[in-house]
């Protein structure tokens, strides 16, 4: 069975200053990888995914995610984060040909000014 | 403008009365699912549907049952069987076929039971 492992429950990082949010997966083979953003009170917002290709993938609000299958992890980044990014970011894991995913328990970000 | 409105957005009940969730896409998506959010346990899969007319439970069914009668809408019924329904409750939508395609999320419904 595939699970999702975010180690850190919260994040608090300075306005500006750069952001990494673990994200590691079990499952036996390539799957597909997701992040979303959640702000208070309010449903999930998909940042990037990873289907195949380059393992670098560019999303929206100028984060990334880079898919290290050696590591089985697939880690969000952001060179700057601004207030607005305060909100709590999930990641989750789908196998191919099969729309079931599974998510992780989630990381609270808090930025401080 | 498509995407996925649920309603209400709050909601109070007394225990032991059944509630209907409500979950409706206009983005022509045939799969479709429920998910129970509680703080610090992540997003936990209810029920979903992949095509009108079927549905399959996910990890936390019990206590819950759904419909799919329209591609369009797919509701979700909390009944009294349900120990703990005080929660948030995301529906979201996604294509199939292919290899796999990504969820898109309603704004939620926060139900608490007291």
């Amino acid at each position: 069975a595939q699970s999702v492992t975010q180690p850190d429950i919260h994040i608090t990082v300075s306005e500006g200053a750069s952001l990494e949010l673990r994200c590691n997966y079990s499952y036996g083979a390539t799957p597909y990888l997701f992040w979303y953003v959640q702000s208070p009170g309010q449903g999930l917002q998909l940042l990037l995914k990873y289907f195949s290709g380059d393992t670098l993938v560019q999303g929206i609000k100028g984060f990334e995610a880079e898919f290290k299958r050696s590591q089985s992890s697939f880690n969000l980044r952001k060179p700057s984060v601004h207030w607005s990014d305060a909100a709590e970011y999930f990641c989750a894991v789908g196998p191919r040909g099969y729309q079931k995913v599974t998510f992780g328990t989630g990381t609270k970000l808090q930025v401080i000014p | 403008d498509g995407g996925i409105t649920q309603s209400p957005k709050y909601l109070f009940r007394k225990e032991g009365q059944n509630v209907t969730l409500s979950c409706e896409q206009n983005l022509n998506h045939d799969a479709m699912y429920w998910y129970r959010q509680d703080p610090g346990q992540g997003l936990r899969l209810i029920y979903y549907s992949q095509i009108v007319n079927d549905f399959q439970k996910g990890d936390i069914a019990e206590g819950y049952s759904v419909s799919r009668e329209k591609k369009e809408s797919f509701p979700l019924t909390v009944t009294s069987a349900q120990k703990n329904p005080t929660a948030f409750y995301l529906c979201a939508s996604s294509l199939t076929g292919g290899e796999g395609y990504e969820q898109y999320f309603g704004p939620g419904t926060r139900l608490t039971v007291t």
